[in-house]
Formats: structure tokens, sequence, C-alpha cells
């Protein structure tokens, strides 16, 4: 079967980095990919990784081993604003992506 | 449009009753994917199109779901005889055909179903 695990939750103050961890196991892989989501809202585009390494993009980075079958996500100068759940996805072939269950990220003050 | 567009956004029915969930992608976004949330949980694929096409339909859950996209635009996602695990948010996103799979995607807002 084709499975990717995230942590459920994660909590972190106001300030502080956050990682959130994505590891996979799929029978093909094309990209990793991470989506943000608001209570009540749309999934939110953040980054993608087709090659090993780190991708930056302002105060979110997101890094990719396919080596390893694992990525994460890096959250700095976390908000309050950046509360929400945090989905890695795969992309497996053709334009099939399959989703995480999701990581809910908790910012407390 | 300016954003993927759903309708309608929220949706009860009685079991056993047939619905139909539409989406209108981004203008020129060749591909379109139907996703379906359960509460709490992540996005389990169900179909995507390139153009027209649906060359994968291997995540519809049963034969009662199926799909189709007229004029390389809007879609519709229906479901028969419906059940009360159907209950979802069904998404649909797009993005372009040049784009990797998976990077961009451009979400609705969802259809709510219930299903009572």
């Amino acid at each position: 079967g084709q499975s990717l695990e995230q942590p459920s939750e994660v909590t972190a103050v106001e300030g502080a980095i956050v990682q959130i961890n994505c590891t996979y196991q799929t029978s093909g892989f094309y990209g990793l990919s991470w989506y943000q989501q608001h209570d009540g809202g749309a999934p939110t585009f953040l980054s993608y990784n087709a090659l090993d390494g780190l991708e930056e993009t302002g105060r979110f980075s997101s890094f990719l081993s396919r080596s390893d079958s694992y990525g994460y996500l890096l959250l700095q100068e976390l908000q309050m604003k950046d509360s929400a759940s945090y989905f890695c996805a795969v992309t497996t072939g053709g334009f099939k992506t399959i989703f995480g269950a999701g990581t809910r990220l908790f910012v407390k003050a | 449009g300016a954003g993927v567009s759903q309708s309608p956004s929220n949706k009860v029915t009685e079991k056993g009753k047939d619905v139909e969930l539409r989406c209108d992608p981004i203008s020129g976004h060749t591909a379109l994917y139907w996703y379906r949330q359960s509460l709490g949980q992540g996005l389990e694929f169900l179909i995507y199109f390139q153009g027209n096409s649906a060359p994968d339909k291997s995540g519809l859950p049963s034969d009662r779901f199926s799909a189709e996209r007229t004029g390389g635009s809007v879609s519709t996602l229906t479901i028969q005889r419906t059940q009360q695990e159907d209950s979802a948010v069904y998404l649909c996103a797009s993005s372009f055909k040049g784009q990797p799979a998976g990077y961009g995607y451009t979400f609705g807002s969802g259809t709510r179903l219930t299903v009572v």
C-alpha cells in the first residue's frame, strides 16, 4: 500500500521555529508538496520539492531526502496566524497526488 | 474565473438520493482534481482530469461515483444512491498543464455534503 506519515499535532510558541516531518512509502515518487489549511478553509499551496535539498520561501522552508523517503516543513518566526493544519503530499505518478492525514499546529502566545 | 468555484457550498440530502457537485476551475487550467475530506482527516484522492479525459479513476470509492468534464472546463462529480458514509467535504483543485503534479494546486472552498 501507499502511506504518508506525519505527526497529528504539534504545539509551539509564537516566535519559535517548528519542524513538521513527513515520511512516505509510495509505489512511485515525483515530488513532495506541502499545503496549509485553516479551519473551514481550502488547502493552500506552500512548497514543492522534486529534488533532494532545501527550498526556502520566506518564513517557510521545505526539505526532501529521496533516499530516506523523508521530508519536512520548517516554519520560522511563528505567528498566531500559522495555527492551521499542514499536509504533506506525494505525487506518485502521472497526475496522482496523495495526501497525508495532516498535522495540526497550535501556536501559543 | 479568479479562483476555483464549487457549488453548492453545502448540500444536505436524504440517503438514497443522487447528488451532483460542480467545479468551475481557473480559466486556462487544464488539470482538474477531485478530493474528499472527512472531518479531521486528510484528503482522499478521487479522480483527475487532463482536459476532458480522466486517465486515472482508481480513487473513486465505488461505482456509485462518477465524474465528467466538458469543454476542458467545468466538472461534475455525481454520487448516486448516496449513503451516510459519503458525508464529507468534496474539494476540487486545478492547475496548469505545465506544472508538475502536486505543485501549486488551487483548491476551491469545497462542497460540504451531509447525507441524512
